[in-house]
């Protein structure tokens, strides 16, 4: 089945680039997905790519996908205090496309 | 509300009582899922309806756990006999299109999650 991992934790200052990583096992996923989780929060879907694109770019985000090593990335520009927040990828899997979700990255956002 | 709700946001309960929890998800959401997500860790699927039927129940862990969806809206997730490893978050999601009856994947909405702590 699916595995999806992620490094656990990122801090960058305000301002900076953040790029949260994620490397996944099953090539068969049609969608990628990006999920925010704040504290108290439910998971808040930011981005998602098509597994045909190599890029998706969305206001601040951009989302980088390698079919070749199974490597999704999520770039944020000009990061702020309030994108602290733990950052899920997740892949779909099987026939009634459940999320297989990464372990999460915290990010740490420095004023 | 527009989103996914889900009640209760809190449960704490003794070791060996039943639980129910609810999730209404978004008007007309064909879709719903349920995952449960431990501490320090990502969701993991538990059980998919498609409208009132349940197509996939292969996550959930042991014949404690079941759930039900019987008017295809709202869903009742139910564990019996609790036991202090089932304390966890519980995330219910929907999504507008029958992940059976169409190729192609739909945006999963989230509610808020109950948080079920066993003493």
């Amino acid at each position: 089945g699916e595995d999806v991992e992620q490094s656990l934790f990122l801090s960058v200052r305000e301002g900076d680039s953040s790029v949260i990583n994620c490397t996944y096992t099953d090539s068969s996923s049609t969608y990628l997905y990006w999920y925010k989780q704040e504290p108290g929060a439910g998971l808040q879907l930011l981005t998602y790519i098509f597994s045909n694109m190599d890029m998706k770019q969305d206001q601040r985000l951009t989302v980088l996908l390698n079919k070749k090593d199974k490597h999704l990335s999520l770039r944020i520009a000009d990061t702020q205090t309030g994108d602290s927040a733990i950052y899920f990828c997740a892949g779909v899997g099987g026939a009634t496309n459940k999320l297989i979700f990464g372990t999460g990255t915290l990010l740490a956002v420095q004023p | 509300g527009a989103g996914v709700s889900q009640s209760p946001r809190y449960k704490v309960t003794k070791r060996g009582q039943d639980v129910a929890l609810r999730c209404d998800p978004i008007s007309g959401h064909v879709s719903l899922y349920w995952y449960r997500q431990a501490l320090g860790q990502g969701p993991e699927f538990l059980t998919y309806f498609n409208y009132e039927a349940q197509q996939d129940k292969s996550g959930l862990p042991n014949d404690r756990f079941s759930a039900e969806r019987p008017e295809g809206s709202i869903s009742t997730l139910t564990i019996q006999r609790t036991e202090q490893r089932d304390s966890a978050m519980y995330r219910c999601a929907s999504s507008l299109v029958s992940a059976v009856d169409m190729t192609g994947t739909d945006t999963q909405y989230f509610g808020p999650g109950t948080r079920l702590t066993v003493l």
